[in-house]
């Protein structure tokens, strides 16, 4: 099992500020098959990123995902006040399939 | 539009069962695989297994055996999730997620809470 360690756990920022959140595999990622998924207290998660760096449909240019192999980022460029939440990792190359733990972004 | 709705809050008993539905549309059913996922209060996602909507073959992840089914009636495009002998480790959100060919879940339903309680 592909075990997924994001890091920071917590990372505190004011709105405007660039966001940098890493998510590192146990092993290698098949196919670079790496997702982002943003949740918000209360709701569903909501995809961002597949494909280590293509980001989903409706999803603003802020974000971006980058990496291979076993070392990916997402990149929020500037925050947005919405965009204060939890986001997870997933690796969707191998089963069985895993999240990381999550890295809350929340507002300094 | 493509939308995953899925039943409302349960609370139940040690040891009863309940059975979650995720009913989709805005999409043919059948071509996209179901997936399942867990999260427990204040906890991150757990991927519990998915179901081949072709097929109905379900797979499921280690530790989501015996006591979890996942289940299909394709003629209301409607996955469904049953879990038996509940226990209170099991009170969580169950999530459906759509999940595209390669892998990764496009579509989630709203959640649902399944609280276990004497």
């Amino acid at each position: 099992e592909i075990v997924l360690t994001q890091s920071p756990g917590t990372l505190s920022l004011s709105p405007g500020e660039r966001a940098t959140l890493s998510c590192r595999a146990s092993q290698s990622v098949s196919s670079n098959y790496l997702a982002w998924y943003q949740q918000k207290r209360g709701q569903a998660p909501r995809l961002l990123i597949y494909g280590a760096s293509s980001r989903a449909t409706g999803i603003p240019d802020r974000f971006s995902g980058s990496g291979s192999g076993t070392d990916f980022t997402l990149t929020i460029s500037r925050l947005e006040p919405e965009d204060f939440a939890v986001y997870y990792c997933q690796q969707y190359g191998s089963s069985p399939e895993t999240f990381g733990q999550g890295t809350k972004v929340e507002i300094k | 539009q493509v939308q995953l709705v899925q039943s409302g809050s349960e609370l139940k008993k040690p040891g009863a069962s309940v059975k979650v539905s995720c009913k989709a549309s805005g999409y043919t059913f059948t071509r996209y695989a179901m997936n399942w996922v867990r999260q427990a209060p204040g906890q991150g996602l757990e991927w519990m297994g998915w179901i081949d909507t072709n097929t109905g073959n379900p797979t499921y992840a280690q530790g989501f055996t015996g006591r979890f089914v996942f289940s299909l009636d394709t003629s209301v495009s409607t996955a469904y999730l049953q879990i038996s002998s509940l226990k209170a480790e099991d009170t969580a959100v169950y999530y459906c997620g759509r999940g595209d060919r390669t892998g990764y879940y496009d579509y989630w339903g709203q959640g649902t809470l399944v609280t276990v309680s004497s």
